[in-house]
Protein backbone atom coordinates (compact mmCIF):
# COMPACT_ATOMS: atom_id res chain seq x y z
CA UNK A 1 0.00 0.00 0.00
CA UNK A 2 1.45 3.24 -0.83
CA UNK A 3 1.51 5.87 2.03
CA UNK A 4 3.83 8.25 4.06
CA UNK A 5 4.35 6.81 7.68
CA UNK A 6 5.50 9.11 10.41
CA UNK A 7 6.93 7.86 14.33
CA UNK A 8 6.26 8.18 16.59
CA UNK A 9 2.75 9.36 16.66
CA UNK A 10 2.60 11.01 19.69
CA UNK A 11 5.86 12.35 21.52
CA UNK A 12 5.93 14.16 24.79
CA UNK A 13 9.21 15.79 25.98
CA UNK A 14 11.21 18.76 27.67
CA UNK A 15 13.09 21.73 26.93
CA UNK A 16 16.01 21.14 25.67
CA UNK A 17 15.85 17.31 24.79
CA UNK A 18 17.28 16.39 20.84
CA UNK A 19 14.34 14.39 19.49
CA UNK A 20 13.78 13.08 15.91
CA UNK A 21 10.59 12.51 13.95
CA UNK A 22 11.22 10.37 11.20
CA UNK A 23 8.99 10.37 7.50
CA UNK A 24 9.20 7.39 5.22
CA UNK A 25 7.37 6.81 1.91
CA UNK A 26 7.30 4.35 -0.06
CA UNK A 27 6.33 5.66 -3.95
CA UNK A 28 9.86 6.60 -4.64
CA UNK A 29 8.65 10.00 -4.50
CA UNK A 30 11.50 12.60 -5.13
CA UNK A 31 9.95 15.81 -2.95
CA UNK A 32 9.15 15.86 0.25
CA UNK A 33 8.30 18.14 2.77
CA UNK A 34 7.73 18.61 6.85
CA UNK A 35 4.98 21.02 7.93
CA UNK A 36 3.84 22.00 10.91
CA UNK A 37 -0.44 23.03 11.59
CA UNK A 38 -0.92 25.20 14.61
CA UNK A 39 -4.97 26.74 15.03
CA UNK A 40 -5.52 29.69 13.50
CA UNK A 41 -2.14 29.54 11.52
CA UNK A 42 -2.99 26.50 8.97
CA UNK A 43 -0.14 24.71 7.78
CA UNK A 44 3.68 26.41 7.61
CA UNK A 45 6.35 24.30 5.05
CA UNK A 46 9.06 24.15 8.03
CA UNK A 47 11.60 21.98 5.19
CA UNK A 48 11.81 20.85 1.89
CA UNK A 49 13.76 18.27 0.01
CA UNK A 50 13.95 18.27 -3.85
CA UNK A 51 15.56 14.91 -3.84
CA UNK A 52 18.39 13.20 -1.90
CA UNK A 53 21.09 15.51 -0.55
CA UNK A 54 18.60 18.43 -1.54
CA UNK A 55 16.87 20.27 0.72
CA UNK A 56 16.19 23.89 1.87
CA UNK A 57 14.12 26.37 3.96
CA UNK A 58 10.47 26.66 4.35
CA UNK A 59 8.71 29.16 5.71
CA UNK A 60 9.79 28.38 9.53
CA UNK A 61 12.86 26.64 9.88
CA UNK A 62 14.38 28.21 13.10
CA UNK A 63 14.69 25.19 15.93
CA UNK A 64 14.69 22.48 12.73
CA UNK A 65 16.85 20.48 10.90
CA UNK A 66 16.65 17.97 8.28
CA UNK A 67 18.72 15.60 6.22
CA UNK A 68 18.08 13.14 3.20
CA UNK A 69 20.42 10.16 2.97
CA UNK A 70 18.02 8.14 1.17
CA UNK A 71 14.88 8.54 -1.06
CA UNK A 72 12.35 7.24 0.93
CA UNK A 73 13.34 8.98 4.68
CA UNK A 74 13.26 12.72 5.53
CA UNK A 75 13.99 12.84 9.13
CA UNK A 76 13.21 16.04 11.33
CA UNK A 77 15.41 17.02 14.09
CA UNK A 78 14.72 19.21 16.92
CA UNK A 79 17.84 19.96 18.33
CA UNK A 80 17.46 21.64 21.24
CA UNK A 81 13.18 21.46 21.47
CA UNK A 82 11.58 24.65 23.11
CA UNK A 83 7.61 24.95 24.52
CA UNK A 84 6.76 27.14 20.85
CA UNK A 85 7.72 23.83 18.70
CA UNK A 86 4.20 22.01 20.42
CA UNK A 87 2.67 21.38 17.36
CA UNK A 88 1.00 18.84 15.11
CA UNK A 89 3.58 17.86 12.61
CA UNK A 90 3.23 16.45 9.02
CA UNK A 91 5.48 14.81 6.31
CA UNK A 92 4.33 14.48 2.89
CA UNK A 93 5.95 13.58 -0.33
CA UNK A 94 5.18 13.69 -4.16
CA UNK A 95 6.07 12.50 -6.96
CA UNK A 96 7.80 14.66 -9.15
CA UNK A 97 8.74 18.61 -8.72
CA UNK A 98 6.73 20.15 -11.59
CA UNK A 99 4.58 17.76 -12.91
CA UNK A 100 1.09 19.47 -13.27
CA UNK A 101 -1.62 18.91 -10.89
CA UNK A 102 1.08 16.64 -8.71
CA UNK A 103 -0.24 16.66 -5.69
CA UNK A 104 0.93 15.57 -2.08
CA UNK A 105 0.19 12.69 0.01
CA UNK A 106 0.55 13.45 3.13
CA UNK A 107 1.53 11.50 6.37
CA UNK A 108 -0.79 10.83 9.83
CA UNK A 109 0.65 13.46 12.10
CA UNK A 110 3.18 13.72 14.55
CA UNK A 111 1.57 15.16 17.68
CA UNK A 112 4.91 17.01 19.80
CA UNK A 113 4.18 18.73 22.98
CA UNK A 114 6.99 20.70 24.58
CA UNK A 115 7.51 20.59 28.77
CA UNK B 1 2.97 37.85 1.86
CA UNK B 2 0.22 35.65 2.47
CA UNK B 3 -0.45 33.89 -1.31
CA UNK B 4 -3.47 32.04 -0.07
CA UNK B 5 -6.53 33.72 2.18
CA UNK B 6 -9.03 31.97 3.09
CA UNK B 7 -11.20 34.93 5.23
CA UNK B 8 -13.33 32.42 7.02
CA UNK B 9 -11.85 30.27 10.11
CA UNK B 10 -15.32 29.19 10.76
CA UNK B 11 -18.26 28.15 8.35
CA UNK B 12 -21.54 26.68 9.70
CA UNK B 13 -24.35 25.40 7.53
CA UNK B 14 -27.22 23.16 8.18
CA UNK B 15 -27.59 19.98 6.52
CA UNK B 16 -29.50 20.41 3.13
CA UNK B 17 -28.14 24.22 2.80
CA UNK B 18 -25.53 25.05 0.02
CA UNK B 19 -21.62 25.83 1.19
CA UNK B 20 -19.25 28.10 -0.36
CA UNK B 21 -15.55 28.08 1.07
CA UNK B 22 -14.21 30.79 -0.25
CA UNK B 23 -10.23 31.12 -1.55
CA UNK B 24 -8.43 33.79 -2.51
CA UNK B 25 -4.79 33.78 -3.87
CA UNK B 26 -1.76 36.44 -4.69
CA UNK B 27 -0.18 35.47 -8.14
CA UNK B 28 -0.11 37.28 -11.43
CA UNK B 29 1.01 33.89 -13.32
CA UNK B 30 -0.59 30.86 -13.89
CA UNK B 31 -1.72 28.77 -10.84
CA UNK B 32 -2.54 25.60 -9.40
CA UNK B 33 -5.51 25.38 -6.94
CA UNK B 34 -5.77 22.47 -4.92
CA UNK B 35 -8.79 22.06 -2.42
CA UNK B 36 -7.31 19.92 0.47
CA UNK B 37 -9.60 17.99 3.49
CA UNK B 38 -8.73 17.01 6.92
CA UNK B 39 -11.67 14.79 8.64
CA UNK B 40 -11.24 14.98 12.55
CA UNK B 41 -7.96 12.70 13.96
CA UNK B 42 -6.99 12.57 10.12
CA UNK B 43 -4.34 13.36 8.00
CA UNK B 44 -5.28 15.63 4.72
CA UNK B 45 -6.42 14.08 1.56
CA UNK B 46 -6.34 15.86 -1.42
CA UNK B 47 -10.16 17.25 -2.95
CA UNK B 48 -9.42 17.88 -5.94
CA UNK B 49 -7.48 19.95 -8.21
CA UNK B 50 -8.74 23.09 -10.31
CA UNK B 51 -6.25 20.90 -13.39
CA UNK B 52 -8.88 18.10 -13.31
CA UNK B 53 -11.71 20.34 -13.05
CA UNK B 54 -13.61 17.42 -11.38
CA UNK B 55 -16.34 17.13 -8.66
CA UNK B 56 -15.42 15.03 -5.78
CA UNK B 57 -18.15 14.25 -3.37
CA UNK B 58 -20.68 16.83 -4.85
CA UNK B 59 -17.77 19.33 -4.01
CA UNK B 60 -16.31 21.84 -7.20
CA UNK B 61 -14.33 24.31 -7.63
CA UNK B 62 -13.82 26.98 -10.48
CA UNK B 63 -10.79 28.75 -10.71
CA UNK B 64 -11.15 32.45 -11.33
CA UNK B 65 -8.27 34.39 -12.78
CA UNK B 66 -10.16 37.51 -13.02
CA UNK B 67 -10.76 37.55 -9.10
CA UNK B 68 -8.04 35.45 -8.41
CA UNK B 69 -10.72 33.01 -6.29
CA UNK B 70 -10.93 29.32 -6.31
CA UNK B 71 -14.35 29.01 -4.17
CA UNK B 72 -15.20 25.51 -3.23
CA UNK B 73 -19.04 24.84 -2.98
CA UNK B 74 -21.40 22.12 -2.59
CA UNK B 75 -25.36 22.35 -3.67
CA UNK B 76 -26.15 20.20 -0.40
CA UNK B 77 -23.54 20.32 2.61
CA UNK B 78 -23.96 17.09 4.27
CA UNK B 79 -23.05 16.12 7.85
CA UNK B 80 -19.83 13.89 6.69
CA UNK B 81 -18.64 17.10 5.16
CA UNK B 82 -17.92 18.38 8.74
CA UNK B 83 -13.98 18.91 8.41
CA UNK B 84 -11.25 21.73 7.97
CA UNK B 85 -10.43 22.82 4.56
CA UNK B 86 -7.45 24.03 3.45
CA UNK B 87 -6.67 25.74 -0.07
CA UNK B 88 -3.34 25.70 -1.56
CA UNK B 89 -1.46 27.05 -4.51
CA UNK B 90 1.79 26.33 -6.54
CA UNK B 91 3.33 28.18 -9.56
CA UNK B 92 2.64 25.90 -12.50
CA UNK B 93 5.94 24.64 -13.89
CA UNK B 94 7.64 25.35 -10.50
CA UNK B 95 10.83 23.36 -10.65
CA UNK B 96 10.21 23.61 -6.25
CA UNK B 97 7.26 22.11 -6.09
CA UNK B 98 5.85 24.09 -2.95
CA UNK B 99 2.35 24.19 -1.81
CA UNK B 100 1.72 27.36 -0.25
CA UNK B 101 -1.76 26.95 2.27
CA UNK B 102 -4.56 29.13 3.27
CA UNK B 103 -4.79 28.93 6.67
CA UNK B 104 -7.99 26.89 6.63
CA UNK B 105 -11.61 27.15 7.68
CA UNK B 106 -13.47 24.38 9.79
CA UNK B 107 -16.54 23.57 8.38
CA UNK B 108 -19.41 22.69 10.73
CA UNK B 109 -22.64 21.36 8.90
CA UNK B 110 -25.55 20.92 11.80
CA UNK B 111 -28.25 18.30 11.43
Amino acid sequence: EAQVTQNPRYLITVTGKKLTVTCSQNMNHEYMSWYRQDPGLGLRQIYYSMNVEVTDKGDVPEGYKVSRKEKRNFPLILESPSPNQTSLYFCASSRGTSGIGETQYFGPGTRLLVL
Amino acid sequence: AQRVTQPEKLLSVFKGAPVELKCNYSYSGSPELFWYVQYSRQRLQLLLRHISRESIKGFTADLNKGETSFHLKKPFAQEEDSAMYYCALRYRGSTLGRLYFGRGTQLTVWP
